[in-house]
């Protein structure tokens, strides 16, 4: 098993709608989680980061936290064709101190 | 610098050569990665610094490649006797210490052996 798990996708959602993007955990002491953002022939960069259980909103994202089911996940809201990139989930313990990433969704807007 | 700094950008080199990729972090990051990443891949990690920690060499793929960093600030990755399959585009990222914090990926070095 993965330490993080990520449908590869593609996901493939119209333009406007909700995209939802999934991702799993397997070490129960993690503690920070991050969703990168990366376009083709490009570097990842963060789009947002949550810690505790709930909701986090920011502008037309939205990421949500549950511990318990070791599930974080990341709501683009009025999805455009300019959010079609690899959506990357990261997760990192206190324990090893390090990030592990998991392998991305890849998501399509169309117009 | 203002982000991690990668070079070079891109090198073509011939099978069995070496090569060295050296990557400059953001200035005050204690934390290094290096990831490989193929051609529509997801990353693959390949070792971990922080600080004066020993390093988290347990990406390292094959005893060809190895990487240090000197003085806590910059790192090289070096590939010996490359082949076709170290085809890649490797990336460098930093952070500050500290469980929140944001990792900053360099552009990369995008690397092909012929």
């Amino acid at each position: 098993q993965k330490e993080v798990e990520q449908n590869s996708g593609p996901l493939s959602v119209p333009e406007g709608a909700i995209a939802s993007l999934n991702c799993t955990y397997s070490d129960r002491v993690s503690q920070s989680f991050f969703w990168y953002r990366q376009y083709s022939g490009k570097s990842p960069e963060l789009i947002m980061s949550i810690y505790s259980n709930g909701d986090k909103e920011d502008g037309r994202f939205t990421a949500q936290l549950n511990k318990a089911s070791q599930y974080v996940s990341l709501l683009i809201r009025d999805s455009q064709p300019s959010d079609s990139a690899t959506y990357l989930c990261a997760v990192r313990s206190t324990n090893a101190g390090k990030s592990t990433f998991g392998d991305g969704t890849t998501l399509t807007v169309k117009p | 610098g203002a982000g991690v700094s990668q070079s070079p950008s891109n090198k073509v080199t011939e099978k069995g050569k070496d090569v060295e990729l050296r990557c400059d972090p953001i200035s005050g990051h204690t934390a290094l990665y290096w990831y490989r990443q193929s051609l529509g891949q997801g990353l693959e990690f390949l070792i971990y610094f922080q600080g004066n920690s020993a390093p988290d060499k347990s990406g390292l793929p094959s005893d060809r490649f190895s990487a240090e960093r000197t003085g806590g600030s910059v790192s090289t990755l070096t590939i010996q006797r490359t082949q076709q399959e170290d085809s890649a585009v490797y990336l460098c990222a930093s952070s500050l210490q500290g469980i929140g914090n944001t990792i900053y990926f360099g552009e990369g070095s995008w690397l092909t052996v012929v």
